[in-house]
């Protein structure tokens, strides 16, 4: 159980187009999802935390209107990235937590890797 | 401000031996620990965890060590196999009144266990 999904696991665009990211949990609802990035050999930077039917709580420095965040249904939350640039290159992961579950438990997807020209 | 700090970034072990990971935090606020194993490529991976209120878990060949006075956690792995090369990563938690069940995490120890 607790398993999470994400499509597509990579994708290579031109500069100024934009991307959607899906982030899917397959066996369990989750309120709310989060979103991360992480760069070659650094940690994992929380970008925002995705709430079901509600707007997202963007961490600071992290531009709302470049990474769109919907979380229309319990199961599917997408990230958009919105005019993409070289720098937006990375990798990107998102997390779910299951009401089932400890509050505090995410359980992640196995990521997508962005790279745009 | 890094408020969860792995200061180890590499660490090699020979197989059969104890691997030893450490973590420090900063925010006394943070209640619930939590310690992820993550491949290249891949999203990371739930080991195991801590409440505050614990100092001790244990699951199998893995177990965390919870110090609150000196905000230190370490994770054991006992005895290391070659499978368990990967970065580890330990992750911080604010409880569900502080920081909306937010993970801060550690930049992570990348562990070699030599057969």
């Amino acid at each position: 159980g607790a398993v999470v999904s994400q499509h597509p696991s990579w994708v290579i665009c031109k500069s100024g187009t934009s991307v959607k990211i899906e982030c899917r949990s397959l066996d369990f609802q989750a309120t709310t999802m989060f979103w991360y990035r992480q760069f070659p050999k650094q940690s994992l930077m929380l970008m925002a935390t995705s709430n079901e039917g509600s707007k997202a709580t963007y961490e600071q420095g992290v531009e709302k209107d470049k990474f769109l965040i919907n979380h229309a249904s319990l199961t599917l939350s997408t990230l958009t990235v919105t005019s993409a640039h070289p720098e937006d290159s990375s990798f990107y992961i998102c997390s779910a937590r299951d009401l089932r579950r400890d509050y505090n438990e995410q359980f992640f997807g196995p990521g997508t890797r962005l790279t745009v020209l | 401000d890094q408020q969860v700090k792995q200061n180890s970034p590499s660490l090699s072990v020979q197989e059969g031996r104890i691997s030893i990971l450490n973590c420090d935090y900063t925010n006394s606020m943070f209640d619930y620990f939590l310690w992820y194993k993550k491949y290249p490529a891949e999203g990371p991976t739930f080991l195991i965890s801590i409440s505050s209120i614990k100092d001790k878990n244990e699951d199998g060949r893995f177990t965390v060590f919870l110090n609150k006075s000196a905000k230190h956690l370490s994770l054991h792995i006992v005895p290391s196999q070659p499978g368990d090369s990967a970065v580890y990563f330990c992750a911080a938690s604010g409880g569900s009144f502080n920081q909306g069940g937010k993970l801060i995490f550690g930049q992570g120890t990348e562990l070699s266990v030599k057969p």
